[in-house]
This record gives C-alpha cells, structure tokens and sequence, in this order.
C-alpha cells in the first residue's frame, strides 16, 4: 500500500532560520502531494500541493518541489516565524478517495 | 461562509457510553472522512464515504460506526466496544473523485472518557 515518512520532531529552530522538513513517500503510480500545516487545537489547513513530477507547490514563503526520481516532496521556506510554529504533515493521494498521511513533524520556532 | 463544522469542541463522556460526534458541511463535496488523531501518531483513518448512503472502514473502523444519509452529514458514533476512545477526532469532506484535490477539515472534537 501507499506510504508516507517524514522527519520526525520536534524540530526548534530561531526565528528567521531556513527550514526543511524531509518526506518521502511510496505508491503506486504517480499520486497528488500535499502539505498541511496544523496549530494547537485546530484541524487541519492545506499549505501547498503538487500534482505531478517536477511541479512545485508554494504558497506563504513555503515551497516543495514533487521528486518522482527520489519519492520526495520536501517543504523548506527561506526564513520562519514564530507564527509558523505548528504541526506539518505530509500527505499523498493515489485516487479512490483515500489520503495517506505522515506522522506529523512539530515545528517550534524560537524568537 | 462555506465550510466543516464539528461539534461540540469538546465532549466528556463515562466509560460504556455510547456518544456521537456531528460533522456538517456545505461545501457539495461528495467525500467524507474521519480521523483520529493521537499525541505523536498523526491521523488514522477510521471511515470513509464517497456518496451518500455508502460508507467504507478505514484502517481503525472497529468500536465506531457511521451514517451517511445526507450529502451535508457523517456523524461518528464511538461506541463502548472502542477500547481507547480518548482521542482528538477530525472530520474532512473533499470534492469528486480526483487524486489532485484536497481535504477540508473541521476543527475537530476533543472526546475525553472519564
């Protein structure tokens, strides 16, 4: 089946550092790539997506660039926040209405 | 102002009660979702429908159940036969059957089982 990795957290980083966070993912066929960004006690918001090889997602300084030679769709932005600190997940979609996610990755960013 | 409501936020309930959990949108989207989300675990999938009066289990669907009657609404019951029900729980509903389209999510119920 489908299967989504990500970094695991929590990753701290001081406010105007360069972020990545690494995902990778197995499926079959080429599957749509998202990025959702959760803060406390809410639900779940759609950060930026890629629906085929090479496109790149971008979206409030955050980018990922869908890797089909290395299953990858690692999200970076040049320089976080304090309001970027949440829970990031990584997402795939092969159709038939089934999402798989990532396990989440807790981004703490410091003043 | 279109969207996914949940409610309540936040729901207390005792041991060997049953309890259900509402999810409404009005979006039209055709699927529906429930997730469970735990501390450290991300989201499970506990059920699923594309239309109404179809539903699928997820990967967790024992101890919960679900109705689809209508487009608008997918509520979850957690039921006594759920052997750790104390969880966040986060409905999405998602447009058509295209793999390029994303999730709406509530704001999702916090059940706690005292």
């Amino acid at each position: 089946g489908n299967s989504v990795t990500q970094m695991e957290g929590p990753v701290t980083l001081s406010e105007e550092a360069f972020l990545t966070i690494n995902c990778t993912y197995t499926a079959t066929g080429y599957p749509s790539l998202f990025w959702y960004v959760q803060y406390p006690g809410e639900g779940l918001q759609l950060l930026l997506k890629a629906t085929k090889a090479d496109d790149k997602g971008s979206n409030k300084g955050f980018e990922a660039t869908y890797r089909k030679e290395t299953t990858s769709f690692h999200l970076e932005k040049g320089s976080v926040q304090v309001s970027d600190s949440a829970v990031y997940f990584c997402a795939s979609s092969g159709g038939y209405q089934k999402v798989t996610f990532g396990t989440g990755t807790k981004l703490q960013v410091i003043p | 102002d279109g969207g996914i409501t949940q409610s309540p936020k936040y729901l207390f309930r005792k041991e060997g009660q049953n309890v259900t959990l509402s999810c409404e949108q009005n979006l039209n989207h055709d699927a529906m979702y429930w997730y469970r989300q735990d501390p450290g675990q991300g989201l499970r999938l506990i059920y699923y429908s594309q239309i109404v009066n179809d539903f699928q289990k997820g990967d967790i669907a024992e101890g919960y159940s679900v109705s689809r009657e209508k487009k608008e609404s997918f509520p979850l019951t957690v039921t006594s036969a759920q052997k750790n029900p104390t969880a966040f729980y986060l409905c999405a509903s998602r447009p058509g059957q295209g793999a390029d389209n994303e999730q709406f999510f509530g704001p999702g119920t916090r059940l706690t089982v005292l």
